[in-house]
């Protein structure tokens, strides 16, 4: 129950095009829902989080959609572009402590 | 501004060799996380502390794990024996407690031969 599930494990597309991941979780208790971004020897960085109160978040390329009954959300990269090859961490925490619970993480790259 | 500082970068030992990795958190922050992160299990959280007590060290694999917050400036993670399925970066992470994101380092790469 503390899972969070993402898909794709890998994803490529072509420069402008759309990027979507998928994450999934089971436990209601989750109050808050980041996304991280991770390039090669670095650590995982926020990109932009989400409430469960909120439908859909949206900073620049990037929006996060959020259907609270179906315990789903995901991140979509509009425009996409080749700085955007990374890979993508969703996550959730619980609404006690600081445990956050990560994804299993999806690469992505985008083609020039 | 400088963010989460780990040390060292890079560690290649040999299997049985005690393991030091060390993490400075961003100043003022007083929740402090370790995560390892492997291609097979992703980011997994080991520990973390709050005002440099353990809070929750549940994912600490077994007892070679140990780690420790002396102070608010300074945390260790150490593995005595390593052994080559401790091969992983590891992330020490820091954050206000009352906070919601999570500052990573750039990682600690532990190869243990």
């Amino acid at each position: 129950q503390q899972q969070v599930k993402q898909s794709p494990q890998s994803l490529i597309v072509q420069k402008g095009g759309i990027s979507i991941i998928n994450c999934a979780y089971e436990n209601t208790a989750f109050d808050y829902f980041p996304w991280y971004q991770q390039f090669p020897g670095k650590g995982p960085a926020l990109l932009i989080a989400i409430r469960p109160d909120v439908s859909e978040k949206k900073e620049g390329r990037f929006t996060i959609s959020f259907n609270k009954s179906a315990k789903q959300f995901s991140l979509h990269i509009m425009d996409s572009q080749p700085g955007d090859s990374a890979t993508y961490f969703c996550a959730a925490r619980q609404n006690y402590g600081q445990n956050f619970v990560f994804g299993p993480g999806t690469r992505l790259s985008v083609l020039p | 501004d400088a963010g989460v500082i780990q040390s060292p970068r890079h560690e290649v030992t040999e299997m049985g060799q005690e393991v030091t990795l060390r993490c400075k958190p961003i100043s003022g922050h007083n929740s402090l996380f370790w995560y390892r992160q492997t291609m097979m299990r992703g980011l997994e959280l080991l520990i973390y502390f709050n005002n440099n007590v353990p809070i929750d060290d549940s994912g600490m694999p077994e007892d070679r794990f140990s780690a420790k917050m002396p102070n608010a400036s300074f945390s260790t993670l150490k593995i005595q024996p390593s052994e080559p399925r401790d091969s992983a970066v590891y992330f020490c992470a820091s954050s206000l407690a009352s906070g919601n994101t999570i500052y990573f380092g750039e990682g600690s790469w532990l190869t243990v031969v």
